[in-house]
């Protein structure tokens, strides 16, 4: 069974760095391409950027280039999104998921974890 | 604001049908990519419901069904329940974003 089981709610003040995860089991993890999803308050979704495991080609949103780091550890299955400098702004759920292409759909999604960010 | 448009929400009684529109341009569903959807229960993640337009996940009743033409695509729920009462969300591909993209999404409400 494909599972992407994502690390849990984060709690973290302006200004702080952090790292959540993403990790897959149940399939061969450098096959698929593994992307970031953000969903704010109430909003809809926004996809931030994907990597592939298998040679961590990265591409990002142009809405987030500059903004997040996203990285991968093939050894033990694990996809990463990082900030370096949170916002209140970030305060949103974040979701991965996985997918065969840049082009293609959204298979299996992780439960999401939770960034609040606040003072 | 999404690339993909989507009313914000739609509504309907058991047995009826409801549809969802998403219309894009022609950088992403006008450009032949695909149009994918995915259902979101309140409080839960989003889950695959239809891929390439028109073909079910695994698991998905035959009331749902999925059409593109031209740069919009459509879902309808024929036979709408009380279980399908969620936000529906389309996503394609854009080439002058050369990654996904999303519409605003969907709630739809049985009364």
């Amino acid at each position: 069974e494909v599972q992407l089981v994502q690390s849990g709610t984060e709690i973290k003040k302006p200004g702080e760095s952090l790292k959540i995860s993403c990790q897959g089991s149940g399939y061969t993890f450098s096959r698929y391409w593994i992307g970031w999803v953000r969903q704010m308050p109430g909003k809809g979704l926004e996809w931030m950027g994907i990597i592939f495991p298998g040679d961590a080609d990265t591409r990002y949103s142009p809405s987030f280039q500059g903004q997040v780091t996203i990285s991968v550890d093939e050894s033990i299955n694990t996809a990463y999104l990082q900030w370096n400098g949170l916002k209140a702004s970030d305060t949103a759920m974040y979701y991965c998921a996985r997918s065969p292409g840049p082009a293609d759909d959204l298979t299996y999604w992780g439960q999401g974890t939770q960034v609040t960010v606040s003072s | 604001q999404s690339v993909l448009t989507q009313p914000p929400s739609v509504s309907g009684t058991p047995g009826q049908t409801v549809t969802i529109s998403c219309t894009g341009s022609r950088s992403n569903i006008g450009a032949g990519y695909e149009v994918h959807w995915y259902q979101q229960l309140p409080g839960t993640a989003p889950k695959l419901l239809m891929y390439n337009s028109a073909t079910r996940a695994s698991g998905v009743p035959h009331r749902f069904s999925g059409s593109k033409s031209g740069a919009s695509a459509s879902l309808a729920i024929t036979g709408l329940q009380a279980e399908d009462e969620a936000t529906y969300h389309c996503q394609s591909h854009d080439t002058s974003l050369s990654g996904w993209v999303f519409g605003g999404g969907t709630k739809v409400t049985v009364l």
